[in-house]
């Protein structure tokens, strides 16, 4: 079955730079990649996701990148805010059986 | 307002006993899930169902039970053969059931603690 490994697991940035949160996947035909962001106590929502048939997708200050023959996939938030700090999780699927998420990363912005 | 609740929000259980989490959702979806969250553990499946009457085991399904007599219910059992059941537990749900590849909507989820 599919295995979707997640780094870093904890992340601090300063307000206002970059952060990078990075996941491999082992099964080649996983082709949806969705993003969830869950702000403690709070339920996990998607932000992005990405479909295999598209390499690179843009949301205001969220990105995400899709390297299919590497198998992974990576996160960028760009200018970040202190209200970006959540644990954010990557998943993968491939259609036929439920996504399989990643053990989450905790970003910290620090203001 | 649509969306999927998920009751109690805080559950207390004594050791030996067995407990329903329950979760409803309007959103007229077909599949539903129970993911189990710890620590640095992210999400593990325990369960899903893509239709009604019918269900399948997640990863961890040891010492739970389901049932998908409803379309918009998706109840979870945690039995006394569960060993390590404290933990946070998420519903979700999704509008296909054949094809998973579709945004899943959680509940605000449900703290279990054995005392």
């Amino acid at each position: 079955g599919e295995n979707v490994e997640q780094h870093p697991s904890t992340l601090s940035v300063q307000e206002g730079d970059s952060a990078v949160i990075k996941c491999t996947y082992s099964d080649s035909a996983s082709n949806y990649f969705p993003w969830y962001k869950q702000e403690l106590g709070k339920r996990p929502q998607l932000i992005i996701d990405i479909r295999s048939n598209v390499g690179e997708k843009k949301d205001q200050r969220i990105a995400v990148t899709l390297n299919k023959t590497a198998k992974h996939f990576s996160l960028h938030i760009t200018e970040t805010q202190p209200e970006d700090s959540a644990v954010y999780f990557c998943a993968a699927s491939d259609g036929n059986t439920p996504l399989v998420f990643g053990k989450g990363t905790r970003l910290s912005v620090i203001a | 307002d649509g969306g999927i609740t998920q009751s109690p929000k805080y559950l207390f259980r004594k050791e030996g006993q067995n407990v329903t989490l329950s979760c409803e959702q309007n959103l007229n979806h077909d599949a539903m899930y129970w993911y189990r969250q710890d620590p640095g553990q992210g999400l593990r499946l325990i369960y899903y169902s893509q239709i009604v009457n019918d269900f399948q085991k997640g990863d961890i399904a040891e010492g739970y039970s389901v049932s998908r007599e409803k379309k918009e219910s998706f109840p979870l059992t945690v039995t006394s053969a569960q060993k390590n059941p404290t933990a946070f537990y998420l519903c979700a749900s999704s509008i296909e059931g054949v094809n998973m590849n579709t945004e899943a909507f959680f509940g605000q989820g449900t703290r279990l603690t054995v005392v």
